[in-house]
């Protein structure tokens, strides 16, 4: 069973340009989860989306970023108009429908955006 | 969310056994204790959760206090490998369905 995928893994993007980052998840899992972690700091949650819905984006930026998660293929955080402070590494993470269990989120390799 | 404290950093000579400490004096009674931990940029790893009782898997044992303010995540032989930064977390049951709150942590270090 795969682990939950990202990619690209490296992404370099000009001041002003588009950043699309993708994460699939775990075979089976429906609940996606992208988090933020800028140079040595800690990790930000940004955005919780099942299936075609978005659970909980309190941590998105309210201005440029956007997630989905659409019925079929990967979930994809989108970064329009990027400027340096973007610059960071996001990880996504996945967890099963069901409730109870471990309560574990399985996380991604993450991928580094960075912003020239 | 309660809040949590933990040490900045730590080390921990390999084969001893790392305790490592974590204060969430604001508890409240329905909220489990997660351990996660971050190796050095990749993404971060389940350890385990508890909520009352003294847990134990094959990575680590977590002790919580009888007044479930402080928690104590032992790790029985650390190895070089165990060097990370490790989060406690506190939050309801089913994180699994919930963001996780991440703190600073504490900076494991196993020295050779």
């Amino acid at each position: 069973n795969a682990g939950v995928m990202q990619n690209p893994r490296h992404l370099v993007r000009r001041r002003g340009q588009e950043a699309r980052l993708r994460c699939s998840p775990m075979k089976g899992h429906s609940h996606v989860y992208w988090y933020r972690q800028l140079p040595e700091e800690g990790l930000k949650f940004m955005v919780y989306l099942q299936k075609e819905n978005i659970i909980d984006e309190s941590g998105m930026p309210k201005e440029r970023f956007s997630a989905e998660f659409p019925k079929e293929g990967p979930s994809i955080l989108r970064i329009q108009q990027v400027v340096r402070g973007d610059s960071a590494a996001y990880f996504c993470a996945s967890s099963p429908e069901t409730s109870g269990g471990s309560g574990e989120q399985f996380f991604g390799p993450g991928t580094r955006l960075t912003v020239l | 969310d309660a809040k949590t404290t933990q040490p900045t950093s730590m080390d921990c000579a390999e084969g001893r056994a790392a305790n490592l400490p974590c204060n969430h004096s604001t508890i409240s009674g329905n909220e489990y204790v997660y351990w996660y931990r971050q190796i050095h940029s990749q993404g971060p790893q389940y350890i385990i959760h508890g909520l009352k009782n003294n847990e134990t898997n094959e990575m680590a044992s977590l002790i919580i206090t009888e007044d479930r303010k402080s928690s104590t995540l032992i790790l029985p032989h650390a190895t070089l490998r165990d060097t990370a930064v490790y989060y406690c977390i506190v939050g309801k049951g089913d994180t699994g369905r919930r963001a996780l709150t991440f703190g600073s942590g504490t900076r494991l270090q196993v020295q050779p």
